[in-house]
């Protein structure tokens, strides 16, 4: 069955520093999304991402963060100058473009800002 | 706005016994309703999903889950576990499209007793 599949697996920065998370979303997925789960809390929304731009963002998606699609398969997260607070378990997740399509969520990358 | 309440953070049950693990949500519409397994260091996995007909739908593993459109409910269910059941259980509801954003519960942790 196809998957999600994100890397690195685990990223250690410093605050202050850019970082990159990196995901390829399943081949025929239309629509792609990143979420986050700080250590202890709740899966929360990011962003997600629609026909080469993003439709839909949440509070916590502010200008430090971006995404990208810089070709047919890869789907990135930018984070530009990290915090501390940024510390957690980034999920990217796809699915089709049908009413009734799941989301398929990659496992994750877990990133500690020291 | 929608949210999801898992009213049990933790529940312990014996290897062979039955499972319940709680949810109820609050959305403006016809919910589109998820549950989602968790294993340390996994991804998010789909258990099963509700759109619409049938309210008693099965998923993968043995779980099902009965929507209660009265009791604003969706809670998964099995008729007895296994050892390897163990891990964190997250509900979710969504909005209709395929750009569906959802909404996670803080999750249930699920430790079995052998």
């Amino acid at each position: 069955e196809p998957e999600v599949t994100q890397t690195p697996s685990h990223q250690v920065t410093q605050m202050g520093q850019e970082v990159i998370l990196r995901c390829v979303p399943i081949s025929n997925h239309l629509y792609f999304y990143w979420y986050r789960q700080i250590l202890g809390q709740k899966v929360e929304f990011l962003v997600s991402f629609y026909n080469n731009e993003i439709s839909e963002k949440s509070e916590i998606f502010d200008d430090q963060f971006s995404v990208e699609r810089p070709d047919g398969s890869n789907f990135t997260l930018k984070i530009r100058s990290t915090k501390l607070e940024d510390s957690a378990m980034y999920f990217c997740a796809s699915n089709g473009g049908s009413y009734n399509s799941p989301l398929h969520f990659g496992n994750g990358t877990r990133l500690t800002v020291t | 706005a929608q949210s999801v309440t898992q009213p049990d953070i933790h529940i312990t049950v014996s290897e062979g016994a039955s499972l319940e693990l709680r949810c109820n949500y609050s959305y403006g519409a016809t919910p589109y309703l998820f549950w989602y397994v968790q294993s340390p260091g996994q991804g998010l996995q789909l258990l099963l999903k509700y759109f619409s007909g049938d309210t008693l739908v099965q998923g993968i593993k043995g779980f099902e889950a009965e929507f209660k459109r009265s009791q604003s409910s969706f809670n998964l269910r099995k008729p007895s576990v296994h050892w390897s059941d163990a891990a964190e259980y997250f509900c979710a509801v969504g909005a209709a499209g395929g750009g569906n954003k959802l909404t996670f519960g803080t999750g249930t942790q699920l430790k079995v007793e052998l």
